[in-house]
């Protein structure tokens, strides 16, 4: 089965401040392509980052890298310099070369406190 | 380049009411997913359409359908509404490619009275 864990529902973060959201996965497939969207209150999901599964530099875009580590199929979301407008819903979601879908976690809800 | 887009934006449907969603890709863009997300279950894959042929199918019932045009626009309906089917719909697009990042809409708000 193919399924996404984000075991932290909310969390909070000072403005300036780091975060780190985590996500674990699983598949059998060793093909696949891992996404963190963030879904601000507006509702518009949007990409944060995308990672190759047979890359194993961790992505990186501005502020937001992210920690892969494929033999534990963990996929956390480090946010630096927390800003107000990243308060938002963030999903884990991976893709597979099998199915032209992405399985997605339940999400966490970050406010980040001025 | 404009974003995907989608109409209505907001739905009231009775029960028992069918209704149709529209999603317009971004231009160039050939695949178009269908997202339906709610509080309780989150985040669950309708179905995806490439080249006006459903390529990959979610578990929902029959009642949830699609189609997709020669310009790559896509149409869900849902028929015999249920409550449950009260949700936010969302449609993805991407060139195609399974490995291609899929963009999303701003959805439409649907609410089954």
């Amino acid at each position: 089965a193919q399924t996404v864990t984000q075991s932290q529902p909310e969390m909070s973060v000072q403005e300036a401040e780091t975060v780190t959201l985590s996500c674990t996965y699983d598949t059998s497939e060793n093909n696949y392509y891992l996404f963190w969207y963030k879904q601000p209150p507006s509702r518009q999901m949007i990409l944060v980052i995308r990672q190759e599964a047979y890359k194993q530099q961790n992505a990186t875009e501005n502020r937001f890298s992210v920690n892969f580590q494929k033999a534990a199929k963990s996929f956390s979301l480090k946010i630096s310099d927390s800003q107000l407008g990243d308060t938002a819903m963030y999903f884990c979601a991976f893709i597979t070369n099998t199915g032209n879908q992405f399985y997605f976690g339940t999400g966490t809800s970050l406010t980040v406190i001025p | 380049k404009a974003g995907v887009t989608q109409t209505p934006r907001y739905l009231i449907k009775t029960r028992g009411q069918q209704v149709t969603l529209s999603c317009s890709p971004i231009s160039g863009h050939r695949s178009v997913s269908w997202y339906q997300q709610t509080p309780g279950q989150g985040l669950q894959f309708l179905f995806e359409y490439f080249s006006e042929t459903q390529r990959n199918k979610g578990n929902f019932p029959g009642r949830f359908s699609g189609r997709q045009f020669s310009n790559s626009r896509s149409e869900m309906n849902v028929s015999t509404l249920e409550l449950g089917d009260s949700a936010l719909y969302l449609c993805a697009s991407s060139p195609g490619g399974w490995e291609e990042t899929q963009y999303f809409g701003p959805g439409t708000r649907l609410l089954v009275l």
